[in-house]
């Protein structure tokens, strides 16, 4: 069964720290990795996509996420947070039979001004 | 271009009310999908519809039917509402499968409360 694993459920860090979010999934099969980002009282929006190719994608807001392929993980990257970059953010992972988005439990992000 | 909408924002339901939640696409996407989001538990796929007419069950199905008799329309109707209902309620379309290469476009949601 596919499933997707966020380690850290709080993170707090102050403004221009670097960041890194931990994604681990597990399926076997070809898959499709994305990292979507809830801001307060917002919908998700998609940060970034991997599909295929470089295993490093760029994001939109300076994020970055890598995916290694032997660890099963995508974690999410950003050398320097702004305090506009609390928010909810969720690993996801596409693919299987059904074709089905299944979601990380979710990571969030206070940035101390 | 008015995206994903749902409607309502905002709900209070008594224990055993029915009522359904709209959700509409402009985009002419054919994947539908409603998703419920609470604390901790990150987004639980409800049910979901790769076309008009198909519609599956997700992970979390039980209480919710869906419908989809038109390609923009995927309403959720909760038949006997109840406390473990509450959550915030969230449609996403695109246009191929939710985890395919075409991301979800989300709706701004419809937070519940049921009494």
């Amino acid at each position: 069964a596919q499933s997707v694993s966020q380690h850290n459920h709080h993170v707090i860090l102050s403004e221009a720290a670097s960041l890194e979010l931990g994604c681990n999934y597990s399926y076997g099969g070809t898959v499709n990795l994305f990292w979507y980002v809830q801001y307060p009282g917002q919908h998700l929006q998609l940060l970034l996509k991997y599909f295929s190719g470089d295993p490093l994608v760029k994001g939109i807001k300076g994020f970055e996420a890598e995916f290694i392929k032997s660890k099963f993980s995508f974690n999410l990257r950003k050398p320097s947070v702004q305090w506009s970059d609390t928010a909810e953010y969720f690993c996801a992972l596409g693919g299987g039979s059904q074709g089905n988005l299944i979601f990380g439990k979710g990571t969030k992000l206070s940035v101390k001004p | 271009n008015a995206g994903v909408t749902q409607t309502p924002k905002f709900q209070v339901l008594k224990t055993g009310q029915s009522m359904t939640l709209q959700c509409a696409q402009d985009m002419n996407h054919e994947y539908m999908s409603w998703y419920r989001q609470d604390p901790g538990m990150g987004l639980r796929l409800i049910h979901y519809s790769v076309g008009a007419g198909i519609t599956d069950q997700g992970e979390v199905p039980n209480g919710y039917n869906v419908s989809r008799s038109t390609t923009e329309d995927f309403p959720l109707r909760l038949l006997s509402a109840a406390p473990s209902q509450t959550s915030v309620y969230f449609c996403a379309s695109s246009y191929s499968t939710g985890g395919g290469r075409s991301p979800l476009h989300f709706g701004n949601g419809t937070r519940l409360t049921v009494t």
